[in-house]
């Protein structure tokens, strides 16, 4: 799987967009773009994926460049309770695949 | 989202003690299931794949006979830590999929081992 590089924290208003990039420049044509977000001491939580168009879902927005090479989820209106680890991972999606976690993002929502 | 559980969700232990952690998928059949580790501030590390009924596969590193896992069923996997050691002492966190569908992890057992 394609690896991906995120900045290692971020800071954000509460009540304004939330923006967390991902670069994935080597991702291949059949790899799908996840995103998790880890609140502390918590196991990871599903917040989004996407192929190559935009996704939306009750919890953020995920907008993929048109080469595919980043892609940016978007909290609209970020809570203290968004303060998490956040992870892009890129993944094919067959049987068996797994999920390899980086880093991450740090995002502290500040009031 | 689909729901995952873990138990227990803390375990203090003696050392050489064996300890083992339950892990169900409740509202999907768990096809594969993975268990994963975390040490402070460090991103997860995943440990071994498993997929119902056949043996799991363990990452690099991971020893096979100190961390013993189980996929009986599609809705249940163990993942037992045989004679513990402070070493071990991490966050245990397992994750499951239907498929080729998307991955729900459990909220984490804290295993501390004395």
């Amino acid at each position: 799987d394609a690896k991906t590089t995120q900045p290692p924290s971020m800071d954000c208003a509460e009540g304004r967009a939330a923006n967390l990039p991902c670069n994935h420049s080597t991702i291949s044509g059949n790899e799908y773009v996840y995103w998790y977000r880890q609140i502390h001491s918590q196991g990871p939580q599903y917040i989004i994926h996407g192929l190559k168009n935009n996704e939306t879902n009750e919890m953020a927005s995920l907008i993929i460049t048109e080469d595919r090479k980043s892609s940016t989820l978007i909290l609209p209106h970020a809570t203290l309770r968004d303060t998490a680890v956040y992870y892009c991972i890129v993944r094919v999606v067959e049987y068996g695949n797994k999920l390899v976690f980086g880093a991450g993002t740090i995002l502290r929502v500040k009031s | 989202g689909a729901v995952v559980s873990q138990h227990p969700s803390r375990v203090i232990c003696k050392s050489g003690t064996s300890v083992k952690i339950e892990c169900r998928s409740l509202d999907f059949q768990a096809t594969t299931m993975f268990w994963y580790r975390q040490f402070p501030k460090q991103s997860l590390m995943l440990m071994a794949t498993s997929n119902e009924g056949s043996k799991a596969t363990y990452e690099q590193g991971v020893e096979k006979d100190k961390f013993l896992i189980n996929h009986a069923s599609l809705t249940l996997s163990t993942l037992t830590v045989t004679s513990a050691h402070p070493e071990d002492s991490s966050f245990y966190i397992c994750s499951a999929r239907e498929g080729e569908k998307t991955q729900y992890f459990g909220p984490g057992t804290r295993l501390l081992v004395l």
